[in-house]
């Protein structure tokens, strides 16, 4: 298995552009999470789906961020226009919920720079 | 107060050596995950725990409920495991999935 795959692995951006990251779970997992990590923050859920349906987005700090899920190989998450504050890690997670103590599978981040 | 603290927050140590990073919260939850994160940015999944004990290698996870703690050792420390250590608990239920994170513990072994 090829674990979680993420693209791109970098991200460089002048502010007011569109970007878009991509993220392919774990073949057969029904959880998928995107999360974003800074040095204030830390780690922080932004949202995630169960079987393609967004399950709780209240961590999308904005409307410039919006996530899909049209099926169950892919994920976007969408910032437009994007801001330097924006600059972070985001990483995409996938799990496969037989119970509730299922791990997360991380995929290794997208560093998003804007300038 | 955060949900979730951890302590230390920045921890030394000496190759061999027995290491333990607490974590402590504040809210019910349905699991406590152990997370680790290298240098080079990955997220790795140590444990999920929801109750006693969990082995893995010179790895070891506590829990206990009724306390809201854990605790993650290491036995015989070695310079690979410098990394972060992420605590993250999980509410089950309607909640599933959602974690909320710990600060981490950043661990450096010196040889």
């Amino acid at each position: 298995d090829a674990g979680v795959i993420q693209s791109p692995r970098h991200e460089v951006t002048e502010m007011g552009q569109e970007v878009t990251l991509r993220c392919k779970p774990i073949s057969g997992h029904d959880y998928l999470f995107w999360y974003r990590q800074t040095m204030m923050r830390g780690l922080e859920l932004l949202i995630y789906f169960n079987n393609n349906v967004p399950i709780d987005d209240s961590g999308m700090p904005e409307d410039r961020f919006s996530a899909k899920m049209p099926n169950a190989s892919f994920s976007t998450l969408k910032i437009q226009p994007s801001e330097p504050r924006d600059s972070a890690v985001y990483f995409c997670a996938s799990s496969l919920r037989r119970s509730y103590n299922s791990p997360l599978h991380f995929g290794n981040g997208t560093r998003l720079t804007v300038t | 107060k955060n949900e979730v603290e951890q302590s230390p927050q920045n921890l030394t140590a000496q190759e061999g050596e027995f290491i333990t990073i607490n974590c402590s919260y504040s809210v019910g939850i349905s699991a406590l995950h152990w997370l680790q994160q290298h240098p080079g940015g990955g997220i790795v999944s140590l444990f999920m725990l929801s109750s006693g004990k969990k082995k893995h290698g010179r790895l070891i996870a506590t829990i206990n409920i009724q306390e809201k703690h854990s605790s993650l050792h290491i036995t015989a420390s070695h310079p690979r495991d410098s990394a972060v250590y992420i605590c993250a608990v999980g509410a089950g239920g309607t909640s599933y999935g959602k974690l909320t994170f710990g600060q981490g513990t950043i661990l450096t072994v010196h040889p």
